[in-house]
C-alpha cells in the first residue's frame, strides 16, 4: 500500500496563497481515478481536522480560503490567503477504489508560516 | 455534540498484546464506519484498519494485518483495536475516526499512546 506523495514542507507569508499536491504512486492510481480524496490539518497534539472531503468540497466552519481540486493523479490543497493559525501539519487520504474500505495517507506536508 | 474517547493505551513489551477501545457519543454509532488511524512519533499519519457499521466488512494495512483485530459493539457504541504480537514500530499515538459518509473522516478522537519497549 504506497503513500501518496506530498512535498515534505510549504512556506508562505501571511496573505499568500500556497498550494500543497499530492500525487498517487501506487499501479491502481489512487489519487486520479476516484473522486474520494480528502485533505485534513494536524498541530501537534490535537485530533486531526476535516478540512476538504470529496476533492474541492469544505466541511462546515472551514474558512473558505481552504480549497481542493484534482487534475489527472494529482490532487491539491490551495490555502489562500494564509494567516498564522494556518501552519501545521497537512495530509491527503484517498480511498483506494469504490470497492473496499481500505485508504492510503499522503506523506505529510508541513505548512509554515514565514 | 459529537465525541470519540480513546482508552487503553499504554506501555506494553514486544510480543505483547493491548486492547484500545473508542467510546463514542453524540451521534448513532451503527450508522458509520469507523477506522483507526495511527502517528508514529516524528511520523506521517497511517490508516490502520476500517470496520463496516455492521462489523461485518473489515479491512487492515499490511502492517498489522494477522496481528490486529477491529471489533465494534454497536450496544456500547464502542469501537476497539485488538494489538498482538506488538512490535517497537507499532509504537503511536492512535487515533479512532468516523467516516463521515463521504469517504473521509469528519471526526477524530484526541488520540492514546500505545508505547512498544523492553
Amino acid at each position: 500500500q504506497s503513500a501518496l506523495t506530498q512535498p515534505a514542507s510549504v512556506s508562505g507569508s501571511p496573505g499568500q496563497s500556497i498550494t500543497i499536491a499530492c500525487t498517487g504512486v501506487g499501479s491502481d492510481s489512487d489519487v486520479g481515478g476516484y473522486n474520494y480524496v480528502s485533505w485534513y490539518q494536524h498541530h501537534p497534539g490535537k485530533a486531526p481536522k476535516l478540512m476538504i472531503f470529496e476533492v474541492n468540497n469544505r466541511p462546515s466552519g472551514v474558512p473558505h480560503r481552504f480549497s481542493g481540486s484534482n487534475s489527472g493523479n494529482t490532487a491539491s490543497l490551495t490555502i489562500s490567503g494564509l494567516q498564522a493559525e494556518d501552519e501545521a501539519d497537512y495530509y491527503c487520504i484517498s480511498k483506494r477504489s469504490t470497492t473496499t474500505l481500505a485508504y492510503v495517507f499522503g506523506s505529510g506536508t508541513k505548512v509554515t508560516v514565514l | 455534540q459529537v465525541q470519540l474517547v480513546e482508552s487503553g493505551g499504554g506501555l506494553v513489551k514486544p510480543g505483547g498484546s493491548l486492547r484500545l477501545s473508542c467510546a463514542a457519543s453524540g451521534f448513532t454509532f451503527s450508522d458509520y464506519y469507523m477506522t483507526w488511524v495511527r502517528q508514529a512519533p516524528g511520523k506521517g499519519l497511517e490508516w490502520v484498519s476500517s470496520i463496516s457499521s455492521s462489523g461485518e466488512t473489515i479491512y487492515f494495512a499490511d502492517s498489522v494485518q494477522g496481528r490486529f483485530t477491529i471489533s465494534r459493539d454497536n450496544g456500547k457504541k464502542s469501537l476497539y483495536l485488538q494489538m498482538n504480537s506488538l512490535r517497537v514500530e507499532d509504537t503511536a499515538v492512535y487515533y479512532c475516526a468516523r467516516e463521515g459518509g463521504s469517504y473521509s473522516f469528519d471526526s477524530w478522537g484526541q488520540g492514546i499512546l500505545v508505547s512498544v519497549s523492553s
